[in-house]
This record gives structure tokens, sequence and C-alpha cells, in this order.
């Protein structure tokens, strides 16, 4: 299997800019979730999905963010509009439903907003 | 309070020797799973190894291992003879099964971790 796979790798935008992040799980894994990774804030979870749902959105930030699943292979973290204190870098992970199993992360997307 | 407590910002080891990185945890939830990740300087974020809270023993994968001290809320990495490539950013994380923490990771903010000739 290739794994969680993230696109853009980098993404340099300017504030005001609508930015969308793709990702596509590791196939036949139920969970995929979405976090961001800053100096200052470390690794957060912002949502997450269970066999395409929504489950816990508590971490997204502002209702700049959204995120959607519309089937089992694929999702998007979308930021609109952009602003430079969203400059992070944003993983994809998945797992599967078993209690025991680790979440394989993406490569992530290094975000830049100026 | 934080739910998992990384104390060590920064880690030095000589190589081939081993190394300890500190991880406590808070929960009331009497089933949960304790993981760690491996950041490399490249930005990936390596799975290392397991232990959940009804475990007997200590997890163990290769160089690495958990020491498990439920009682004290603690769950230590140990990398025995480290390695020069051992040196990156070492994440503890914790699964609450049943607090209304599904199936989401918390995670520590993570020990630096530098390996030396």
């Amino acid at each position: 299997d290739a794994g969680v796979i993230q696109s853009p790798r980098h993404e340099v935008t300017e504030m005001g800019q609508e930015v969308t992040l793709r990702c596509k799980p590791i196939s036949g894994h139920d969970y995929l979730f979405w976090y961001r990774q800053t100096m200052m804030r470390g690794l957060e979870l912002l949502i997450y999905f269970n066999n395409n749902v929504p489950i816990d959105d508590s971490g997204m930030p502002e209702d700049r963010f959204s995120a959607k699943m519309p089937n089992a292979s694929f999702s998007t973290l979308k930021i609109q509009p952009s602003e430079p204190r969203d400059s992070a870098v944003y993983f994809c992970a998945s797992s599967l439903r078993t209690s025991g199993d680790e979440q394989f992360f993406g490569p992530g997307t290094r975000l830049t907003v100026l | 309070a934080q739910k998992i407590t990384q104390t060590q910002p920064g880690m030095f080891v000589q190589e081939k020797e081993a190394v300890t990185l500190d991880c406590t945890y808070d929960t009331s939830d009497p089933s949960y799973g304790l993981f760690w990740y491996k950041q490399p300087s490249s930005g990936e974020m390596i799975f290392l190894i397991y232990q959940g809270s009804y475990d007997q023993q200590n997890a163990t994968e290769g160089r690495y291992s958990l020491n498990f001290q439920k009682a004290r809320k603690s769950a230590n990495l140990v990398i025995s003879a480290s390695q020069l490539g051992d040196s990156a950013m070492y994440f503890c994380a914790m699964r609450e099964a049943f607090t209304g923490g599904g199936n989401k990771l918390t995670f520590g903010t993570g020990t630096q971790l530098k390996v030396e000739l």
C-alpha cells in the first residue's frame, strides 16, 4: 500500500485566499484524522471521521475551517479565507477500527500564508 | 490539566548508549492506549510502539521498549543502543476509549533527542 497520501506537499498563498488540502487514506481504514502542527501549539487534532462521518470537530479553530469526506478514499480540509496564523504543517492520518491500531500519518502539507 | 506531559524538551545521548524519554499521562478512563511516535527532521510521523492499559507486559519493538508503570501513570520510552539516526523529536500520545475520546489521540509536546558520537 502507498500509505496515506497528501497533496500538495507545500502551499504558499496570500492572506484571504482559499486553501484546499487533500488526503487519501490507506485503503480499508475506517478512521481519518486531520492534525495541525505549529511550534507554539504542538500537534493538535482538528477533526476526525469514522466511516466518512465527522465524529469530533471540536478542534477546528474557526468557521473558516471546514472538512469533508465524500467517500472512503478522499478527504479535504479547506480554509477560507486564509490568514497568516494558519501557517502550519497539516497532517492527515488514518487507522483501522481496532483499539490497538496505530494511526498512520501522511507526509504533511506545509502551508505558508503570507 | 495536561493529559500528556513530556517534561524533557531536549535530551542528549552518546551513540550506543541507552536513553529514556519520559511521559506521564492523566486519565480516569480504565481503558486507554499509549503510543510513541518519532518525527525526524524530514517531518514525517513514524509510529514506534503501543501499550494498552490492560496489557500485562511492557511493549517492546526491536530497540524500543515502553516502561509502563500504571500506578504512577507513566509510559517512558527506552531506546537501547542509540544510533545517529535516532536523532529526532519523539512524541508520546494517549487514546482514551470511553471518556468522549473516541479514537482520537492527544499528543504531548515532544522531546528532541540528539545522539552524539
